[in-house]
């Protein structure tokens, strides 16, 4: 069974404080991406890899930063929380081998920034 | 600039049929999605067109015109477990998925 795992389900932080969000695929998936989801909104892309050590940004990378040492994890770290990056943050993963394209999502980090 | 419009919310009757819209502007088209999310789970895939017409699996069916930049999902037979939130996403010209807000489908009995 595929799975996609993200490592916190609810996190709450103080704004200025450091946070990771780990993602790990078992799929073999060469592409990994992540979004934030906000109510009245589409899911909107952060930054997207298709490959170790290579990163694109997204529609809003701002605040953020990745790594992709290994394939299988993709982190999203923000450096300095605020309280406007308070978002369900999704990261999903695809193969990118023709087919649909069809992307599988973790379960979701809720982030609270006070 | 790109779009994705779908209702925000939709009420229906269980073993009944809804049909969900989509409507896109986008710079070119590859394709487009429909997820499904039930709250606070992963969104997961319900369907892809990329030609025009019906595409049809067991109770979900999707619709897809290319010159009208209109597409629906088609649920039939309801039942209560269809309770969630219907995304739409069109790839564009760049093989990046454009989102629609989703649709959040209310079951009744």
């Amino acid at each position: 069974d595929v799975k996609v795992t993200q490592s916190s389900r609810y996190l709450v932080k103080r704004t200025g404080e450091k946070v990771f969000l780990e993602c790990v695929q078992d799929m073999d998936h060469e592409n990994m991406f992540w979004y934030r989801q906000d109510p009245g909104l589409g899911l909107r892309l952060i930054y997207f890899s298709y490959d170790v050590k290579m990163k694109e940004k997204g529609d809003i990378p701002e605040g953020y930063s990745v790594s992709r040492e290994k394939k299988e994890r993709f982190s999203l770290i923000l450096e300095s929380a605020s309280t406007n990056q308070t978002s369900m943050y999704l990261c999903a993963s695809t193969s990118g081998q023709g087919d649909t394209g069809e992307l599988f999502f973790g379960e979701g980090s809720r982030l609270t920034v006070l | 600039g790109q779009n994705i419009d779908q209702p925000t919310e939709m009420t229906a009757t269980e073993g009944a049929i809804v049909q969900i819209n989509c409507t896109y502007q986008t710079s070119g088209f590859n394709g487009l999605f429909w997820y499904q999310q039930h709250a606070g789970e992963a969104p997961t895939f319900l369907s892809y067109n990329v030609l025009d017409g019906l595409e049809e699996k067991g109770r979900f069916s999707s619709f897809l015109s290319r010159s009208k930049g209109y597409s629906y999902l088609l649920l039939k037979e309801l039942q209560m477990k269809d309770s969630a939130s219907y995304l739409c996403a069109v790839m564009d010209s760049n093989y990046q998925l454009i989102w629609g807000a989703g649709t959040k489908l209310i079951i009744k009995p």
